[in-house]
């Protein structure tokens, strides 16, 4: 499968716990872009990188928040003392700058449920 | 600030219909329009896209139609199949902000058969 993959798919955690996410983009893109969904809404945008560069973070994105890409391949988004708030599905996106890219592909996200 | 307005929320067509959804934006320098489909648990998947030179673009049964001076697109599904059953989001982005995408609310569709 050459498209966006992350783990887990589904994450339980009890509230004041930390978590880790993981997404792999597409192996050619440089960007990379991480999402939130809440349900019933359309995604809102947390932050992204490009290469291994965060270039972006939102206000949406606390400094309970935190993301990587170290490499410039991979990139994990850890959320610190979760709290029930930050129940959501946290989408991945990637694609490129080459030319008149403009396209994000998405990977099947992660659902986070804080009890 | 909500820059993507969509509308309506959820819609139900018969199998055969015409499905059509609208968007309104508000910033002038968002460049590029997608628009994605999503099936519950799953991530949104890119079904179509349209830049502002362009008035209208058809992918085989879906058709982009953009208004520059209304800033307003929409999204027609032609030949509505139950398999379109999901919710479709409208999008923009412009790349001197990093092509990060603005989505609207959504909107629910059933085809029914």
């Amino acid at each position: 499968d050459t498209g966006v993959s992350q783990d887990p798919r589904h994450k339980i955690t009890k509230r004041g716990q930390n978590v880790t996410f993981r997404c792999d983009p597409i192996s050619e893109h440089n960007r990379l872009y991480w999402y939130r969904q809440t349900l019933g809404q359309g995604p809102e945008f947390l932050t992204y990188f490009q290469n291994e560069a965060q270039l972006e973070k939102s206000r949406l994105l606390s400094d309970r928040f935190s993301a990587e890409r170290p490499k410039g391949s991979f990139s994990t988004l850890e959320i610190q003392r979760t709290e029930q708030g930050d129940s959501a599905m946290y989408l991945c996106a990637s694609g490129t700058v080459a030319g008149s890219a403009d396209t994000q592909y998405f990977g099947p996200g992660t659902r986070l449920t804080v009890l | 600030q909500q820059q993507v307005k969509q509308s309506p929320q959820s819609l139900i067509v018969q199998k055969g219909g015409i499905s059509i959804i609208n968007c309104a934006y508000e910033n002038t320098a968002f460049d590029y329009f997608p628009w994605y489909q999503q099936f519950p648990g799953k991530g949104p998947a890119l079904l179509i896209a349209i830049r502002p030179d362009v008035s209208e673009k058809k992918e085989g049964r879906f058709t982009i139609s953009f208004n520059k001076s209304a800033k307003q697109f929409s999204l027609h599904i032609m030949d509505s199949q139950p398999g379109d059953s999901a919710t479709y989001f409208c999008a923009a982005s412009m790349k001197a902000a990093g092509n990060k995408l603005t989505f609207g609310g959504g909107t629910r569709v059933l085809v029914k058969p």
